[in-house]
């Protein structure tokens, strides 16, 4: 069955970087595309972008840009999130979301979530 | 980009009523709207795609409708277990952006 599994919790200083992975399996790996979606608490869901785990190519939402990278390993069938320039509105869960098809993408597997907290 | 609004934020019914929630896209998404349950501490299920189309083993007392800018969500009769912050979604194109939430409450 297909699962996405993530890393576990991290607490970050202000400033810091966090890299958050999620490990896919029970499907081809490289032949789906990897989405990123955070959650403040007691907030809602933020989609934060797209990775293609076959060409490593991504896209970003405009808010992230510059701060956030997607990166994949298709020999661990990994995806990875990195986020710079912690701050405390980053405090979050992260998910890591996908659909198995070439499009449309609407989300019916999710990650179990990692909460990464900022603070000094 | 498009915005997705969701009415009412929150939203107290009682066992058995019909509800109804509301999500409305800044500009015409044609039928590319999903809808999700949270329930508390748990990870969002995807409920509804295409905007009507009823994800495999959900309940039937849920059903979705609209396209271009206008959708609704409703359930037929409230049942103590759809207790959860409800989510709609668009994927027409990026950034898919997702609704703000309703919080359904039982009365």
């Amino acid at each position: 069955q297909v699962q996405l599994v993530q890393s576990g919790a991290e607490v970050k200083k202000p400033g810091a970087s966090v890299k958050v992975s999620c490990q896919a399996s029970g499907y081809t790996f490289t032949n789906y595309y990897m989405h990123w979606v955070r959650q403040a608490p007691g907030q809602g869901l933020e989609w934060m972008g797209i990775i293609n785990p076959s060409g490593g190519s991504t896209s970003y939402t405009q808010k992230f840009q510059g701060r956030v990278t997607m990166t994949r390993d298709t020999s661990t069938s990994t995806v990875y999130l990195e986020l710079s320039s912690l701050r405390s509105e980053d405090t979050a869960v992260y998910y890591c979301v996908s659909r198995l098809a070439a499009t449309e993408w609407y989300f019916d597997y999710w990650g179990q979530g990692t909460l990464v907290t900022v603070s000094s | 980009d498009i915005q997705m609004t969701q009415s009412p934020s929150s939203l107290s019914a009682s066992v058995g009523d019909r509800v109804t929630i509301t999500c409305r896209a800044s500009q015409g998404i044609s039928s590319y709207l999903a809808w999700y349950q949270q329930k508390p501490g748990k990870v969002p299920k995807l409920l509804i795609y295409a905007a009507s189309t009823l994800q495999s083993g959900v309940p039937s007392r849920f059903s979705g409708s609209g396209s271009g800018t206008d959708f609704t969500l409703t359930i037929s009769s409230l049942q103590p277990e759809d207790v959860a912050t409800y989510y709609c979604q668009k994927y027409n194109s990026a950034p898919h952006t997702f609704g703000q939430g309703t919080k359904l409450e039982i009365k």
